[in-house]
């Protein structure tokens, strides 16, 4: 069985201050995909990284920075210097891909941000 | 190019009744998936179809539940006799093909049973 925990439900921090949103994800795979998706107010989930497990680099796109660390079972994002437009739910996602196995995403909760002005 | 659309937005209908939601996926994507998100929840997965046949139904809750693509390209999820616990939002999504790779979401079909 898989799972992923976000154990952050909301999180408000004020423009410009950097945030870390945790994902601990559990799977007895040891081929699996991490994935960080947004979903701003408007509803419509929007791809943000894809992360496999053989590969623990720390990836860093503009502001976006993800540290991955198979040790704890951890893939967390960090939104640098955030702004107004980062408000949004964030959800952790993992796929155990086996060749044969589910290719569907198992979703954590989602933290809800909120960057207030 | 156009993204994964959805249809109808919104539907509202009585406890009992038969329901039919569509998906409309990227074109020339081969894998589609169908998503449930209750309210202050993630996307929890139902089905997913690689080209016309389910690959894997494992998450369809009951029997109610029922999906078809039978071109390969547009997907229906139906739902029998519907319950008032069936209210969500439903999430259809695509990838160019299966496996691991970034899945396009649409906008989501919101049912609300009265």
């Amino acid at each position: 069985a898989q799972k992923v925990t976000q154990a952050q439900t909301e999180i408000s921090v004020v423009e410009k201050e950097d945030v870390t949103l945790d994902c601990v994800y559990e799977t007895r795979d040891t081929t699996y995909y991490l994935f960080w998706y947004k979903q701003p107010p408007s509803g419509e989930l929007v791809f943000l990284i894809r992360r496999n497990s053989f590969d623990e680099q720390n990836e860093i796109s503009g502001r976006y920075s993800w540290n991955f660390q198979k040790s704890t079972s951890s893939f967390n994002f960090t939104i640098t210097a955030s702004q107004v437009v980062d408000s949004a739910v964030y959800f952790c996602a993992l796929s155990a891909y086996s060749g044969g196995g589910a290719d569907g995403l198992t979703f954590g909760k989602g933290t809800h941000l909120i960057i207030q002005p | 190019g156009a993204g994964v659309s959805q249809t109808p937005s919104n539907k509202v209908t009585e406890k009992g009744k038969y329901v039919e939601l569509r998906c409309d996926p990227i074109s020339g994507h081969t894998a589609l998936y169908w998503y449930r998100q209750s309210l202050g929840q993630g996307p929890e997965f139902l089905i997913y179809f690689q080209g016309t046949g389910a690959a894997d139904d494992s998450g369809l809750p009951n029997d109610r539940f029922f999906a078809v693509r039978p071109e390969g390209s547009v997907s229906t999820l139906k739902i029998q006799r519907t319950e008032r616990g069936d209210s969500a939002v439903y999430l259809c999504a695509s990838s160019l093909m299966r496996g691991p790779n970034e899945q396009f979401f649409g906008p989501g079909t919101r049912l609300t049973v009265l």
